[in-house]
């Protein structure tokens, strides 16, 4: 499986602009980049993916690299309810499926 | 749309004893997922369901983890006999073979502790 380098936690400010990175040197030309987040007490929910091109959507951005060894989920505005823990998954399929393999993900503190 | 639905919410049992858990998905979707979630690591797949046959059961303990998922709807994960180290939240997950986005809807999860 293919893997992904998270700082472990990061903490930001609401209503200011949050960037977390991801590292995924070992990438092939077919892995899609996905990203999920965990609030607590709940399961993962889908936060945005991507392949090549920066990506948007009403709850984030995408930013990837050039060489797609890494990639950074931007919270364009915290709030408070954005604290959770962030995957970031490189999707693998396997026999035809998807999988996703976590990782430890980050844990983003939010400041009021 | 109705999400991802599980039961029991919680569970206590002693080592030993045995345990099921329920998992209805998102109506119409294909593909289910069951997940084991330690206490501060991130969730690890332990099978994955297509309609009602097995994709991937590479980490399923198969001398006391069972799964099943009958008609390709409801599935239901059984372990016995439990052990301390299987305390955890159990995920169920669901995704539709119709999404580009391959994307995975997760239900609430299944606390177990094993005293």
């Amino acid at each position: 499986d293919a893997k992904t380098t998270q700082p472990n936690s990061m903490e930001s400010n609401e209503e200011e602009p949050v960037h977390l990175p991801c590292n995924h040197s070992t990438i092939s030309g077919t892995d899609y980049i996905h990203w999920y987040r965990q609030l607590p007490s709940q399961g993962p929910e889908y936060v945005i993916h991507g392949l090549t091109s920066n990506v948007n959507n009403r709850m984030a951005s995408l930013a990837i690299a050039e060489d797609r060894k890494s990639s950074t989920l931007i919270l364009h505005r915290a709030t408070l309810r954005d604290a959770a823990v962030y995957y970031c998954i490189l999707r693998d399929v396997v026999r035809g499926a998807q999988k996703l393999v976590f990782g430890q993900g980050t844990r983003l503190t939010i400041n009021p | 749309e109705a999400g991802v639905a599980q039961s029991p919410r919680y569970k206590i049992i002693e080592k030993r004893q045995s345990v099921a858990f329920w998992c209805n998905p998102i109506s119409g979707h294909a593909t289910l997922y069951w997940y084991q979630q330690i206490l501060g690591q991130g969730p690890k797949l332990l099978i994955q369901f297509q309609n009602n046959g097995v994709v991937d059961d590479s980490q399923l303990p198969k001398d006391r983890f069972s799964a099943e998922r009958l008609k390709g709807v409801d599935s239901t994960l059984k372990i016995q006999p439990a052990k301390l180290e299987d305390s955890a939240v159990y995920l169920c997950a669901s995704s539709s073979l119709g999404l580009v986005s391959y994307e995975q809807y997760f239900g609430p999860g299944t606390r177990l502790t094993v005293t």
